[in-house]
């Protein structure tokens, strides 16, 4: 079965630039789109980015999504890190089913 | 502004019946699927079902296969997810979501039911 995996947890301090992984198990990341979603401690999740690297309205342009076929891994980065931005993200495929990844607990310190 | 609202969830006892229900606004509800995504306490989004825009296409994670019928009904821009035979495992919040017309990609989210299944 397919599987996303990411980095349990990283930490960045304000204004910073962190980058997220989510790497694929087998056959190749790009032949499908990846999403990201951003969940906050006791909120529902809200979409970050999807289709690889596209922003909902309302989603600032600190965010951003890529694909890396070399790696069969797609990231999330966010500059200007702030506070608000600590929250779980958590990347979404498909590949003969949804798949989502385990998540990673982004702490801004 | 798109609006997706659940009601249904509470407690229920291990082998019962609840059905969850969501009201969707904001958009043109029969052009896009929808899903079910929950979340166990504690744990990461798992994707449960999902139904085309008519209806008549649906999908199910292998876990509630045979288990859950999700069904919707575009006059009334209302989903509804059926839960038969219910396991302490299926303890989570149930999110409704939509879909980006046909494609596995959510772009809005409810604020979720809380279905707990205890004796």
């Amino acid at each position: 079965n397919f599987m996303l995996t990411q980095p349990h947890s990283v930490s960045e301090s304000p204004g910073k630039t962190v980058s997220i992984s989510c790497t694929g198990s087998s056959g190749s990341i790009a032949s499908n789109y990846v999403q990201w979603y951003q969940q906050r401690p006791g909120s529902a999740p809200t979409t970050m980015i999807y289709e690889n690297n596209q922003r909902p309205s309302g989603v600032p342009d600190r965010f951003s999504g890529s694909i890396d076929s070399s790696s069969n891994s797609a990231s999330l980065t966010i500059s200007g890190l702030r506070t608000e931005d600590e929250a779980e993200y958590y990347c979404q495929s498909y590949n003969s089913g949804w798949v989502f990844g385990g998540g990673t607990k982004l702490t801004v310190l | 502004e798109v609006q997706l609202v659940e009601s249904g969830g509470g407690l229920v006892q291990p082998g019962g019946s609840l059905r969850l229900s969501c009201a969707a606004s904001g958009f043109t509800f029969s052009s896009h699927a929808m899903s079910w995504v929950r979340q166990a306490p504690g744990k990461g989004l798992e994707w449960v079902s999902a139904i085309s825009g008519g209806g008549g296409y649906t999908y199910y994670a292998d876990s509630v296969k045979g288990r859950f019928t999700f069904s919707r009904d575009n006059s009334k821009n209302a989903l509804y997810l059926q839960m038969n035979s219910l396991r302490a495992d299926d303890t989570a919040v149930y999110y409704c979501a939509k879909q980006r017309y046909a494609l596995p990609v959510i772009d809005y989210w409810g604020q979720g039911t809380l279905v707990t299944v205890s004796s």
